[in-house]
Protein backbone atom coordinates (compact mmCIF):
# COMPACT_ATOMS: atom_id res chain seq x y z
CA UNK A 1 0.00 0.00 0.00
CA UNK A 2 1.48 3.14 -0.76
CA UNK A 3 1.66 5.40 2.13
CA UNK A 4 3.32 8.01 4.19
CA UNK A 5 4.62 6.78 7.64
CA UNK A 6 5.37 8.34 10.42
CA UNK A 7 5.92 7.98 14.27
CA UNK A 8 5.32 8.58 17.01
CA UNK A 9 2.20 9.20 16.58
CA UNK A 10 1.89 10.96 20.04
CA UNK A 11 4.81 12.19 22.12
CA UNK A 12 4.68 13.97 25.26
CA UNK A 13 8.54 15.43 26.36
CA UNK A 14 10.62 18.40 28.26
CA UNK A 15 11.41 21.34 27.53
CA UNK A 16 14.95 20.53 26.08
CA UNK A 17 15.49 16.69 25.51
CA UNK A 18 16.07 16.31 22.05
CA UNK A 19 13.29 14.48 19.82
CA UNK A 20 12.97 13.24 15.90
CA UNK A 21 10.41 12.37 14.36
CA UNK A 22 10.37 10.19 11.80
CA UNK A 23 8.94 9.93 8.15
CA UNK A 24 8.99 7.49 5.90
CA UNK A 25 7.24 7.25 2.41
CA UNK A 26 7.49 3.88 -0.30
CA UNK A 27 6.38 5.72 -3.49
CA UNK A 28 9.70 6.57 -4.63
CA UNK A 29 8.24 10.69 -4.46
CA UNK A 30 10.95 12.96 -4.90
CA UNK A 31 9.35 15.89 -2.88
CA UNK A 32 8.63 15.46 0.73
CA UNK A 33 7.77 18.36 3.61
CA UNK A 34 6.86 18.99 7.04
CA UNK A 35 3.81 21.07 8.37
CA UNK A 36 2.43 21.81 11.20
CA UNK A 37 -1.13 22.51 11.99
CA UNK A 38 -2.03 25.26 14.98
CA UNK A 39 -5.85 26.17 15.48
CA UNK A 40 -6.85 28.98 13.64
CA UNK A 41 -3.72 29.14 11.61
CA UNK A 42 -4.11 25.86 9.38
CA UNK A 43 -1.03 24.06 8.14
CA UNK A 44 2.40 25.99 8.29
CA UNK A 45 5.72 24.54 6.23
CA UNK A 46 8.45 24.30 7.97
CA UNK A 47 11.04 22.58 5.80
CA UNK A 48 10.92 20.89 2.21
CA UNK A 49 13.00 18.41 0.15
CA UNK A 50 12.77 18.37 -3.34
CA UNK A 51 15.31 15.70 -3.37
CA UNK A 52 18.34 13.35 -1.68
CA UNK A 53 20.37 16.08 -0.19
CA UNK A 54 18.12 18.94 -1.06
CA UNK A 55 16.31 20.77 1.57
CA UNK A 56 15.27 24.41 2.09
CA UNK A 57 13.15 26.28 4.65
CA UNK A 58 9.45 26.61 4.61
CA UNK A 59 7.56 29.50 6.11
CA UNK A 60 8.49 28.14 10.47
CA UNK A 61 11.86 26.95 10.04
CA UNK A 62 12.92 28.06 13.40
CA UNK A 63 13.93 25.24 15.77
CA UNK A 64 13.88 22.74 13.73
CA UNK A 65 16.16 20.63 11.43
CA UNK A 66 15.76 18.25 9.01
CA UNK A 67 17.44 15.51 6.97
CA UNK A 68 17.21 13.54 3.54
CA UNK A 69 20.27 11.28 3.22
CA UNK A 70 18.03 8.40 1.40
CA UNK A 71 15.13 8.97 -0.72
CA UNK A 72 12.58 7.74 1.23
CA UNK A 73 13.01 9.09 4.38
CA UNK A 74 12.74 12.47 5.78
CA UNK A 75 13.16 13.18 9.80
CA UNK A 76 12.40 16.31 11.72
CA UNK A 77 14.75 16.73 14.42
CA UNK A 78 13.79 19.23 17.30
CA UNK A 79 17.47 19.91 19.17
CA UNK A 80 15.99 21.58 21.78
CA UNK A 81 12.05 21.18 22.10
CA UNK A 82 10.03 24.23 24.10
CA UNK A 83 6.65 24.11 24.30
CA UNK A 84 5.66 26.62 21.57
CA UNK A 85 6.67 23.68 19.73
CA UNK A 86 3.71 22.00 21.22
CA UNK A 87 1.63 20.75 17.98
CA UNK A 88 0.32 18.59 15.20
CA UNK A 89 3.05 17.30 12.69
CA UNK A 90 2.58 16.22 8.89
CA UNK A 91 4.71 14.70 6.62
CA UNK A 92 3.97 14.51 3.16
CA UNK A 93 4.89 13.52 -0.25
CA UNK A 94 4.79 14.31 -3.88
CA UNK A 95 6.10 12.28 -7.08
CA UNK A 96 8.16 15.90 -7.56
CA UNK A 97 9.28 17.90 -10.17
CA UNK A 98 6.95 20.84 -12.37
CA UNK A 99 3.81 18.26 -12.56
CA UNK A 100 4.83 16.41 -9.41
CA UNK A 101 2.21 18.02 -7.30
CA UNK A 102 -0.30 17.99 -9.50
CA UNK A 103 -2.00 14.45 -8.37
CA UNK A 104 -1.84 15.90 -4.80
CA UNK A 105 0.10 15.38 -2.20
CA UNK A 106 -0.21 11.96 0.33
CA UNK A 107 0.00 12.53 3.86
CA UNK A 108 1.27 10.80 7.37
CA UNK A 109 -1.20 10.68 9.75
CA UNK A 110 0.17 12.93 12.08
CA UNK A 111 1.79 13.35 15.26
CA UNK A 112 1.04 15.12 18.17
CA UNK A 113 3.25 16.39 20.40
CA UNK A 114 3.02 18.15 23.59
CA UNK A 115 6.27 20.12 25.25
CA UNK A 116 5.95 20.90 28.96
CA UNK B 1 3.33 34.92 -4.38
CA UNK B 2 0.96 32.58 -3.82
CA UNK B 3 -1.78 32.98 -1.55
CA UNK B 4 -5.31 31.13 -0.31
CA UNK B 5 -8.34 32.51 1.87
CA UNK B 6 -11.27 30.10 3.38
CA UNK B 7 -13.41 33.15 4.57
CA UNK B 8 -15.37 31.28 6.62
CA UNK B 9 -14.15 29.12 9.64
CA UNK B 10 -16.80 26.85 10.33
CA UNK B 11 -19.88 25.63 8.28
CA UNK B 12 -23.09 24.23 9.41
CA UNK B 13 -25.37 22.28 7.34
CA UNK B 14 -28.27 19.90 7.30
CA UNK B 15 -28.36 16.90 6.11
CA UNK B 16 -29.84 16.72 2.56
CA UNK B 17 -29.37 20.30 1.88
CA UNK B 18 -26.71 21.57 -0.61
CA UNK B 19 -23.01 22.48 0.89
CA UNK B 20 -20.72 25.36 -0.31
CA UNK B 21 -17.21 25.91 1.29
CA UNK B 22 -15.54 29.13 -0.05
CA UNK B 23 -11.98 29.53 -1.06
CA UNK B 24 -10.65 32.17 -3.03
CA UNK B 25 -6.71 32.29 -4.09
CA UNK B 26 -4.12 34.88 -5.19
CA UNK B 27 -1.22 33.95 -8.07
CA UNK B 28 0.92 35.22 -10.49
CA UNK B 29 0.59 32.47 -13.04
CA UNK B 30 -1.99 29.89 -13.90
CA UNK B 31 -3.40 28.16 -10.52
CA UNK B 32 -3.01 24.91 -9.80
CA UNK B 33 -6.03 24.20 -7.31
CA UNK B 34 -6.70 21.43 -4.82
CA UNK B 35 -9.49 20.71 -2.08
CA UNK B 36 -8.39 18.57 0.49
CA UNK B 37 -10.75 17.04 3.68
CA UNK B 38 -9.37 16.05 7.45
CA UNK B 39 -11.10 13.55 9.71
CA UNK B 40 -10.21 13.26 13.34
CA UNK B 41 -7.39 11.99 14.34
CA UNK B 42 -6.60 11.45 10.59
CA UNK B 43 -4.11 13.23 7.87
CA UNK B 44 -4.88 15.24 5.05
CA UNK B 45 -6.82 13.45 2.14
CA UNK B 46 -6.67 14.59 -1.25
CA UNK B 47 -9.90 15.16 -2.77
CA UNK B 48 -10.33 16.72 -6.04
CA UNK B 49 -8.02 19.27 -8.25
CA UNK B 50 -8.20 21.67 -10.92
CA UNK B 51 -4.81 22.15 -13.12
CA UNK B 52 -6.48 23.04 -16.78
CA UNK B 53 -9.63 22.24 -18.61
CA UNK B 54 -13.22 21.83 -17.29
CA UNK B 55 -13.91 24.56 -15.08
CA UNK B 56 -16.27 21.56 -12.80
CA UNK B 57 -14.06 18.94 -11.51
CA UNK B 58 -15.74 16.31 -9.65
CA UNK B 59 -13.69 14.24 -6.88
CA UNK B 60 -14.17 11.56 -4.31
CA UNK B 61 -17.39 11.18 -2.06
CA UNK B 62 -19.51 12.58 -4.32
CA UNK B 63 -17.69 16.98 -4.26
CA UNK B 64 -17.41 18.67 -6.94
CA UNK B 65 -15.52 22.17 -6.82
CA UNK B 66 -16.12 25.11 -9.43
CA UNK B 67 -13.18 27.30 -11.13
CA UNK B 68 -13.69 30.76 -11.35
CA UNK B 69 -11.16 33.09 -12.81
CA UNK B 70 -12.56 36.24 -12.82
CA UNK B 71 -13.48 36.15 -9.25
CA UNK B 72 -10.54 34.43 -8.41
CA UNK B 73 -12.43 31.35 -6.69
CA UNK B 74 -12.64 27.59 -5.95
CA UNK B 75 -15.44 26.83 -4.20
CA UNK B 76 -15.97 23.22 -2.82
CA UNK B 77 -19.32 21.85 -3.29
CA UNK B 78 -21.60 18.84 -2.79
CA UNK B 79 -25.39 18.66 -3.73
CA UNK B 80 -27.00 16.77 -0.62
CA UNK B 81 -24.78 16.51 2.72
CA UNK B 82 -24.23 13.20 4.79
CA UNK B 83 -23.19 13.59 8.42
CA UNK B 84 -20.39 11.41 7.54
CA UNK B 85 -19.00 14.78 5.42
CA UNK B 86 -17.99 16.43 8.86
CA UNK B 87 -14.67 17.42 8.97
CA UNK B 88 -12.14 20.00 8.27
CA UNK B 89 -11.33 21.29 4.66
CA UNK B 90 -8.42 22.55 3.02
CA UNK B 91 -8.19 24.61 0.05
CA UNK B 92 -4.58 25.01 -1.46
CA UNK B 93 -2.61 26.92 -4.44
CA UNK B 94 0.33 26.59 -6.22
CA UNK B 95 1.64 28.99 -8.72
CA UNK B 96 1.65 27.68 -12.13
CA UNK B 97 4.79 29.94 -12.53
CA UNK B 98 6.92 28.26 -9.81
CA UNK B 99 9.46 25.70 -10.49
CA UNK B 100 9.48 23.43 -7.23
CA UNK B 101 6.49 22.07 -5.37
CA UNK B 102 5.00 24.14 -2.91
CA UNK B 103 1.57 24.13 -2.56
CA UNK B 104 -0.52 26.99 -0.34
CA UNK B 105 -2.94 25.61 1.93
CA UNK B 106 -5.63 27.58 3.71
CA UNK B 107 -6.28 27.74 7.47
CA UNK B 108 -9.07 25.40 7.21
CA UNK B 109 -12.54 25.17 7.68
CA UNK B 110 -14.82 23.66 9.44
CA UNK B 111 -17.84 21.65 8.11
CA UNK B 112 -20.83 20.67 10.48
CA UNK B 113 -23.48 18.23 9.01
CA UNK B 114 -26.34 18.31 11.04
CA UNK B 115 -28.50 15.37 11.66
Amino acid sequence: EAQVTQNPRYLITVTGKKLTVTCSQNMNHEYMSWYRQDPGLGLRQIYYSMNVEVTDKGDVPEGYKVSRKEKRNFPLILESPSPNQTSLYFCASSPGGTGGSLGGYTFGSGTRLTVV
Amino acid sequence: AQSVAQPEDQVNVAEGNPLTVKCTYSVSGNPYLFWYVQYPNRGLQFLLKYITGDNLVKGSYGFEAEFNKSQTSFHLKKPSALVSDSALYFCAVRDGMNRDDKIIFGKGTRLHILP
